[in-house]
């Protein structure tokens, strides 16, 4: 197991188009985060799983937003109707319940 | 929320320079790490230190939770070690998500 695994690592989409980005965590670890990053600023908490369960959600996370984590393994972030406000780097994070997280590379998402 | 506040903002070095990183925060931590970004937008893993004193090479850290703040050590610097350093924090009581800092932008120069 390399780490955590992001796909893709860029994407660029229409105003009004639908995204899914795909986060596979480090095996063992049952914590899946997703966080958002804009240019100049640390990343925000968006939402967390603990293995299928979605525990919270940000308020960030607007209704246009979804995430699953289908058997606690690998994580899908989809946007509905995106927005030029949604550039942004999307990234995933894994941990145990309790301790260090390791985060994934990232998706750098363009709307255009 | 828990508020997190990390100086300098920016900071130039010359190679071979040592630096202090700030982390204030102001409530109680479960979870403390530091973090480098690259120019790819990848955060590396530099420490997990919620309290203590931790060192990797030419790095170390300090975080003394009593007085809510963590303390990031750079020695003799290199032009790789620029990119932005985040602190990240997990307050007591929540799930372990993290709060971010603003981060330190350091430039290292020959």
């Amino acid at each position: 197991d390399t780490g955590v695994s992001q796909d893709p690592r860029h994407k660029i989409t229409k105003r009004g188009q639908n995204v899914t980005f795909r986060c596979d965590p480090i095996s063992e670890h049952n914590r899946l985060y997703w966080y958002r990053q804009t240019l100049g600023q640390g990343p925000e908490f968006l939402t967390y799983f603990q293995n299928e369960a979605q525990l919270e959600k940000s308020r960030l996370l607007s209704d246009r937003f979804s995430a699953e984590r289908p058997k606690g393994s690998f994580s899908t972030l989809e946007i509905q109707r995106t927005e030029q406000g949604d550039s942004a780097m999307y990234l995933c994070a894994s941990s145990l319940l309790r301790g260090e997280a390791f985060f994934g590379q990232g998706t750098r998402l363009t709307v255009v | 929320g828990i508020q997190v506040e990390q100086s300098p903002p920016d900071l130039i070095l010359q190679e071979g320079a040592n630096s202090t990183l700030r982390c204030n925060f102001s409530d109680s931590v479960n979870n403390l790490q530091w973090f480098h970004q690259n120019p790819w937008g990848q955060l590396i893993n530099l420490f997990y230190i919620p309290s203590g004193t931790k060192q990797n090479g030419r790095l170390s850290a300090t975080t003394v939770a009593t007085e809510r703040y963590s303390l990031l050590y750079i020695s003799s610097s290199q032009t790789t070690d620029s990119g932005v350093y985040f602190c990240a924090l997990g307050q007591t009581g929540t799930a372990s998500k993290l709060t971010f800092g603003t981060g330190t932008r350091l430039q290292v120069t020959l």
